[in-house]
């Protein structure tokens, strides 16, 4: 069965630097979280997406940004990247806005040096 | 603001024993819990959704319950084995909003 696919699974960049984070939801998923995991924590939510529209908004910082895209992948974007950061960043993907079952990509590790 | 604790935070047990993982969560007012396994730097595999209206769901070796009115659910693995081990991860998503809120998580070592 198709997963939810995340590009690119590792990345390295410098501090102030920009990075885009890619995601492909399952097929007919129309809905898109994002979530970021330090460091020996557990994943934070950071935003989702309902048919292109922001549909909940967590502890996102205000250098990040993110849209859905009409085939309804997904971009996180960041800029002036700062050491803390580094994390795995999950995107998942769901039916719809009900209680449907959330399915997790791989991740992406974001490394800042 | 919802919380949500799982205790312990690390467990070791011989493989064949039957184990419980704890979850508690501060608010009710829940759509439903999901049980998450994650293997050291990899991703996270759902295992289990339990909706609030169920009181638990079974695939093979592993049942989740759900007490929803007192902010309880557990997770039973029967039979364990050394494969099992990783770090077990309970969300819940609250009602009202589109996130789940995630437990610190346990740590499961498997001994063969």
């Amino acid at each position: 069965a198709a997963g939810v696919i995340q590009s690119p699974r590792h990345l390295i960049k410098e501090k102030r630097e920009t990075a885009t984070l890619k995601c492909y939801p399952i097929p007919r998923h129309d809905t898109v979280y994002w979530y970021q995991q330090g460091p020996g924590q557990d994943p934070q939510f950071l935003i989702s997406f309902y048919e292109k529209m922001q549909s909940d908004k967590g502890s996102i910082p205000d250098r990040f940004s993110a849209q859905q895209f009409s085939d309804y992948h997904s971009e996180l974007n960041m800029s002036s990247l700062e050491l803390g950061d580094s994390a795995l960043y999950f995107c998942a993907s769901s039916i719809g806005l009900a209680g449907y079952e959330q399915y997790f990509g791989p991740g992406t590790r974001l490394t800042v040096t | 603001k919802q919380e949500v604790t799982q205790i312990p935070a690390a467990l070791s047990v011989p493989e064949g024993e039957n184990l419980v993982l704890n979850c508690s969560f501060t608010d009710s007012a829940i759509y439903n819990l999901q049980w998450f396994r994650q293997d050291p730097g990899k991703g996270l595999t759902s295992l289990l959704l339990i909706q609030s209206s169920q009181r638990e769901q079974t695939s093979g070796r592993l049942n989740a319950s759900l007490d929803k009115s007192s902010g309880r659910s557990t997770l039973y693995i029967a039979a364990s084995q050394p494969g099992d081990s990783a770090t077990y991860l309970c969300a819940v998503r609250i009602q009202g909003a589109q996130k789940l809120v995630f437990g610190q998580g346990t740590r499961l070592t498997i001994n063969p």
